[in-house]
């Protein structure tokens, strides 16, 4: 079985804080993502990568960055956290970027953050 | 732009029957289903590709049809099991083989 874990369930912290997300995966995916789940608003991808050191901005990169420095490592930077960073956090990964269509996401149990 | 999906959220007595609808602004290369049960992550259900097919997982199956760049999610005699939060995500044309856009979710509860 594909696991996705992260690093907390829960995480309270204060605003300018600088946070971390780490997310981890044992089936050594290329592709791994950064969502946000808003009620009534989804899923909204943060950041993707595809392979190591590489990166690519999501639909709401703003107030983000990321890290990916081995394959089965994903982590989320809140440089600076707000108050409108207050969500669900989940991270996915997917064994490729395939050409004949994207490939099945592999969710974690998701980060719920809450920023003070 | 997020794919819209509909309606947000049903209620459904055990055996009866709903449709999921979700339509995106542009041109799809797949749709993808999920379904989050509530406080865990969302596990995959199904892909339909461009052809217009149509696939099934037990007693739930979805249509797609390219022209109307539009996915239909069909609960058949559901089940208990199936409540959940329902999401489609859209793989455009011109971002194919790279991500993936998920709708707002639509929430299902299948009530005995």
């Amino acid at each position: 079985d594909v696991k996705v874990t992260q690093s907390s369930r829960y995480l309270v912290k204060r605003t300018g804080e600088k946070v971390f997300l780490e997310c981890v995966q044992d089936m050594d995916h290329e592709n791994m993502f950064w969502y946000r789940q808003d009620p009534g608003l989804g899923l909204r991808l943060i950041y993707f990568s595809y392979d190591v050191k590489m990166k690519e901005k999501g639909d709401i990169p703003e107030g983000y960055s990321v890290s990916r420095e081995k394959k089965e490592r994903f982590s989320l930077i809140l440089e600076s956290a707000s108050t409108n960073q207050t969500s669900m956090y989940l991270c996915a990964s997917s064994p490729r970027l395939g050409i004949a269509g994207t490939d099945t996401q592999y969710f974690g149990p998701g980060t719920r953050l809450t920023v003070l | 732009q997020q794919p819209v999906q509909s309606p947000q959220a049903v209620i459904l007595r055990e055996g009866e029957d709903a449709v999921i609808n979700c339509s995106s602004s542009k041109a799809l290369y797949s749709v993808h289903w999920y379904r989050q049960k509530h406080g865990e992550a969302p596990v995959f259900l199904m892909i339909l590709l461009k052809g217009g097919e149509q696939k099934g997982h037990d007693k739930i199956s979805a249509s797609f049809n390219e022209k109307k760049q539009q996915s239909s999610l069909y609960l058949t005699a559901s089940q208990l099991s199936y409540s959940g939060t329902y999401f489609c995500g859209t793989e455009s044309v011109e971002a194919a083989g790279n991500k993936l856009t998920f709708g707002g979710g639509t929430r299902v509860l299948v009530k005995p």
